[in-house]
């Protein structure tokens, strides 16, 4: 199976400024994901992240608040922009095989916007 | 409409003793699979066990099983001899093959407490 490094692990923020999540899988994966959850809550598809192409978001979101980058089959960065409280989640990347293979996910990152 | 729907928010078990997590699901794809995942308080998305919608046994990992109703479309996990450490956020999740895409949904999920 998959494992997902994912960083930072945490981070606190200032309103108004980016933060970058890289997510790293150890294997060659077909599809990658981006997740928010608050807490207590499930988790909210973000976007997914397409190889050498533009990610395709959920709606809700959009590629100027949350650029997506996925260079190769194994990388993937989510960037959260102009943060403000209200982005204060849990962000997961998780990644796939095919369609009979679990999701794996990374630790997540816990992202505080002061 | 919810594709999947947990309708338990919380579940109180003995340890030692066996529960059942509900999850039903709505979808018009004669492909699809169905997943379980654990999330403990520190967070981490833990897989547990995975049905296709072609399978005809339900499936069983370890203490795990999914009763697997296709006509009803319900996917219940079964935990047999609960343990304390037993004690989590369980997610029931589905992925369809939307052209291909296989894009996973996510349920609101089941917070399970075992008590000694």
């Amino acid at each position: 199976s998959a494992v997902i490094s994912q960083k930072p692990s945490r981070d606190i923020c200032q309103r108004g400024t980016s933060l970058t999540i890289q997510c790293q899988v150890d294997s060659q994966v077909t599809m990658m994901f981006w997740y928010r959850q608050q807490p207590g809550q499930s988790l909210t598809l973000i976007a997914t992240a397409n190889q050498g192409s533009e990610a395709t978001y959920e709606s809700g979101f959009v590629i100027d608040k949350f650029p997506i980058s996925r260079p190769n089959l194994t990388f993937s960065t989510l960037t959260v922009s102009n943060m403000s409280p209200e982005d204060s989640s849990i962000y997961l990347c998780s990644a796939t095989g095919l369609d009979n293979q679990p999701q794996h996910f990374g630790d997540g990152t816990r992202l505080s916007i002061l | 409409a919810q594709k999947i729907t947990q309708t338990q928010p919380g579940m109180f078990v003995q340890e030692k003793e066996a529960v059942t997590l509900d999850c039903t699901y709505d979808t018009s794809d004669q492909s699809y699979g169905l997943f379980w995942y654990k999330q403990p308080s520190s967070g981490e998305m833990i897989f547990l066990i995975y049905q296709g919608s072609y399978d005809e046994q339900n499936a069983t990992e370890g203490r795990y099983s999914l009763n697997f109703q296709k006509a009803r479309k319900s996917a219940n996990l079964v935990i047999s001899a609960s343990q304390l450490g037993d004690s989590a956020m369980y997610f029931c999740a589905m992925r369809e093959a939307h052209g291909g895409s296989y894009i996973p949904t996510f349920g609101r999920g089941t917070s399970l407490i075992v008590h000694p």
